[in-house]
């Protein structure tokens, strides 16, 4: 079952605009973690974050998480054509960082 | 891909017939994951493994088996493929935490 349910299922903006998804999951976690997949590729590990952090940033992406709500936020600023993709949350609550995804966000970013 | 491959890339076999696919990693991560993407559910976890002879079943290990005989191959076999299991087959490899992603086989059961 997934544990991990990304909104929205596709998001089409302008270059330049900032874009935002958001995951939603089920049971306690240990770690939630963002994955970036272009067409007919492999993923790719944008970003992790700690059932104790808040907020994260890397470079143009900015990720929140509400444990008590259990709930995420990938906001990617200053968006550019390449960033283009599907969008997945995962998340480990277990041992041996078994990962259960969403079904992902496509973003299409208009140039 | 993070020293990271996967053989074959492609595959078509006919219903019956068995499977095994190959993971082959560079990096001596001691984490192997095998995943199936199918539209419409995403990522599910097949099977994994936490060492050499150490593996143990994910979400969807039904019709699927795995070996690690060493630690950079992780091998995936469906011992008799049925259409269900056509889909596109990720391997991956981790430390604890982030995982590093091959690029795929894409297998077709007719």
């Amino acid at each position: 079952s997934q544990q991990g349910e990304e909104d929205p299922q596709a998001l089409s903006i302008q270059e330049g605009e900032n874009a935002t998804m958001n995951c939603s999951y089920k049971t306690s976690i240990n770690n939630l973690q963002w994955y970036r997949q272009n067409s007919g590729r492999g993923l790719v590990h944008l970003i992790l974050i700690r059932s104790n952090e808040r907020e994260k940033h890397s470079g143009r992406l900015r990720v929140t998480l509400d444990t008590s709500k259990k709930s995420s936020s990938l906001l990617i600023t200053a968006s550019r054509a390449a960033d283009t993709a599907s969008y997945f949350c995962a998340t480990d609550s277990g041992s041996n960082y078994k990962l259960t995804f969403g079904k992902g966000t496509l973003l299409t970013v208009n140039p | 891909d993070a020293g990271i491959t996967q053989s074959p890339r492609h595959k078509v076999t006919e219903t019956g017939t068995p499977v095994t696919l190959r993971c082959h990693q560079t990096e001596n991560h001691r984490y192997m994951y095998w995943y199936r993407q199918d539209p419409g559910h995403g990522l599910r976890l097949i099977h994994y493994s936490y060492g050499v002879k150490d593996t143990d079943k994910g979400e969807v290990s039904d019709g699927y088996s795995v070996s690690r005989s060493k630690t950079e191959d992780f091998l995936l076999t469906l011992e008799s493929a049925t259409s269900s299991q056509t889909s596109v087959y990720f391997c991956a490899i981790g430390e604890g935490g982030e995982q590093y992603f091959g690029p795929g086989t894409r297998l077709t059961v007719t």
